[in-house]
């Protein structure tokens, strides 16, 4: 299966919102409730922000949120700090036994 | 708290192996699955393969890559057989969340596959 589809780049000015898009199909994305994103600083462990779709984890902040229509998820960062610089991965159930990643997003604050 | 850490990466040649270990700490091993997940130079993240009660791997590396794990010693591993130059990546370990994903994630170890 191909990975899914994600914009390589989204940038921003500190304070505004950020979308970020994921794009699969209905075998994974758009057929379960089990995306994930990840923000991965370079040299660094990757970071669970949100899973199942729209769940944030303990200590990530709430200006991270998470979404989804149909084969595509959606990441909106909002209230950009500089601390947010970084890349950014979505993540499906595949759906058979296997996981996708996106290719990854950089997104900048300008 | 929770800690992975991975070891056993290197420079290889081609056609020759490699196993990768991935230290687990600050919490009940065996009652985790766990991924292995690599990044090639300037690429996105890749899964490899899960290891719980099952083990399943992606299409590019089964057959040619093995998970393992020694709940004992709280360590997992990645045979790695038959290296290609494209094996060259970092490649992490992390704890799985049902359903599929995953909650703690290691630094890494980088592997080049080069003559």
């Amino acid at each position: 299966q191909s990975a899914l589809t994600q914009p390589p780049s989204a940038s921003g000015s500190p304070g505004q919102s950020v979308t970020i898009s994921c794009t699969g199909t209905s075998s994974d994305v758009g057929g379960y409730n089990y995306v994930s994103w990840y923000q991965h600083h370079p040299v660094k462990a990757p970071k669970l922000i949100i899973y199942e779709v729209s769940k944030r984890p303990s200590g990530v902040p709430d200006r991270f949120s998470g979404s989804k229509s149909g084969n595509t998820a959606s990441l909106t960062v909002s209230g950009l700090q500089a601390e947010d610089e970084a890349d950014y991965y979505c993540s499906s159930y595949g759906g058979t036994n296997n996981l996708l990643f996106g290719g990854g997003t950089k997104l900048t604050v300008l | 708290q929770v800690q992975l850490v991975e070891s056993g990466g290197g420079v290889v040649q081609p056609g020759t192996s490699l196993r990768l270990s991935c230290a687990a700490s600050g919490f009940t091993f065996s009652n985790y699955g766990m991924h292995w997940v690599r990044q090639a130079p300037g690429k996105g993240l890749e899964w490899l393969a899960y290891d719980g009660n099952n083990k399943y791997y992606a299409d590019s590396v089964k057959g040619r890559f093995t998970t393992s794990r020694d709940n004992s010693r709280n360590t997992l591993y990645l045979q790695m057989n038959s290296l290609r130059v494209e094996d060259t990546a970092v490649y992490y370990c992390s704890r799985d969340r049902h359903p599929w994903y995953s909650d703690y994630w290691g630094q890494g170890t980088l592997v080049t596959v080069s003559s």
